[in-house]
């Protein structure tokens, strides 16, 4: 079936740590993507998006994403985690290119000191 | 620009209860979208409306009804609320795909229900 996958429900990482969340999606073709990220409370904001060209793409907050084709993924990273970083994180793909969005389920995101 | 708005934040109903949840957005975007969001799940599409006039379902719409009658207003609507719908309510947003444009989604706050 075709689907989002975030294998990480929840990930620690101290404060300066890197971080890396991982996403991978199962449709034929190269979808829209899309990193999402809310805060305890709040709605979603869009952290960083991929259509096409450099596989490396630059998004808010110090955040960037690298799609693999060979591996159907588009993982989200960060060099240094600060402790404002902790919240829940949601990859999210458009199939069609319509703007319906499939999203993974999330991984939550905790930052000790 | 308050961009996108839900009303209410929180509510609570009793089983077979109905209700309306309003979105509202002042960005005049043609698109509009409803979505819940239930623990270890995600964010799955209820409805969504190309357009004033316009309503399609999404993955999940059984049990909802929306109408678009305004361009800056969806609604969402239980006639008869069940346990099952509780849930995080979002309310998104975005212009028409463009020529060789693809325009992103603003989500709201959220509207958190619960059926007892």
């Amino acid at each position: 079936a075709q689907s989002v996958t975030q294998p990480d429900i929840h990930i620690t990482v101290s404060e300066g740590a890197s971080l890396e969340l991982r996403c991978n999606y199962s449709y034929g073709a190269t979808p829209y993507l899309f990193w999402y990220v809310q805060s305890p409370g709040q709605g979603l904001q869009l952290l960083l998006k991929y259509f096409s060209g450099d596989t490396l793409v630059q998004g808010i907050k110090g955040f960037e994403a690298e799609f693999k084709r060979s591996q159907s993924s588009f993982n989200l990273r960060k060099p240094s985690v600060h402790w404002s970083d902790a919240a829940e994180y949601f990859c999210a793909v458009d199939p069609s290119g319509f703007q319906k969005l499939v999203f993974g389920t999330g991984t939550r995101l905790l930052v000790s000191p | 620009n308050a961009g996108v708005t839900q009303t209410p934040k929180f509510r609570v109903l009793k089983t077979g209860q109905s209700m309306t949840l309003l979105c509202a957005q002042d960005m005049n975007h043609e698109y509009m979208y409803w979505y819940r969001q239930d623990p270890g799940m995600g964010l799955r599409l209820i409805h969504y409306s190309v357009g004033e006039g316009t309503t399609a379902k999404g993955e999940v719409p059984d049990g909802y009804n929306v109408s678009r009658l305004k361009k800056q207003n969806f609604l969402l609507g239980l006639e008869s609320a069940a346990p099952s719908q509780t849930s995080v309510y979002f309310c998104a947003s975005s212009y028409l795909p463009g020529q060789g444009a693809y325009n992103e989604q603003f989500f709201g706050p959220g509207t958190r229900l619960t059926v007892l």
